[in-house]
């Protein structure tokens, strides 16, 4: 199976623009994970979807927000980007329950946002 | 709080153990994993326990937990050059959420 896909994986971007990024997970996985990666402060949980629906969220504000679609494909969206949204955001996607990975979390390669 | 604690650096001879320690903080976590990333990639899932395991092996990598003081430690055999990168420990929170350590950076020297 192809591992856990991120597009893009490199992207540059002005103070107050939104952004979108893009996230397909292994194929049959219906759980995405979205996380942060900053050198200050690590690694941060952004939220969590199961088939179209939020089930988690971390404590980042209202500009961060996602989505997925029903074919599991997530997508995650920063409005009114500011400096500190420099980071590199990486996507991870777990089997069903049942799979005999299903304690697994696979994560993608990433992409890396850079705010100027 | 969320703290996951390992420390920062660690800095092994090649064909020698590396032994890589992890503190977490909520007892009630099921599943606690190590995972590696390389420069510029993202994170590959090396191994995980369960909670109400002692210890797992899988080839050259031992883990170890103490529940009672929820202490996690991750050993290496035989640690090669290819060895080298940053590790990170993280511990399961409910929906898929991973609470992760600041990582630990392994050198690995000739």
């Amino acid at each position: 199976k192809a591992g856990v896909t991120q597009t893009p994986r490199y992207l540059i971007k002005t103070r107050g623009q939104q952004v979108t990024l893009s996230c397909s997970p292994i194929s049959g996985h219906r759980s995405v994970s979205w996380y942060q990666q900053t050198p200050g402060q690590g690694l941060q949980f952004l939220f969590e979807y199961f088939s179209e629906t939020q089930r988690n969220k971390g404590n980042f504000p209202g500009r961060f927000s996602g989505r997925q679609f029903s074919n599991s494909r997530s997508e995650m969206n920063v409005s009114t980007l500011e400096l500190g949204d420099s980071a590199l955001y990486l996507c991870a996607s777990r089997p069903t329950p049942g799979d005999s990975s299903y304690n697994e979390q696979f994560f993608g390669p990433g992409t890396r946002l850079t705010v100027l | 709080g969320e703290d996951v604690e390992q420390s920062l650096f660690l800095s092994v001879r090649e064909g020698d153990s590396s032994v890589i320690n992890c503190t977490y903080t909520d007892s009630s976590s099921t599943y606690l994993y190590w995972y590696k990333q390389e420069p510029g990639a993202g994170l590959q899932l090396l191994t995980y326990i369960f909670s109400n395991m002692d210890m797992k092996q899988d080839q050259r990598l031992t883990v170890l937990l103490n529940k009672k003081d929820k202490h996690l430690s991750l050993r290496i055999a035989d640690t090669q050059t290819g060895d080298s990168a940053i590790y990170f420990c993280a511990e399961s929170r409910g929906y898929n959420k991973l609470i992760f350590g600041a990582g630990t950076r392994l050198a690995v020297h000739p």
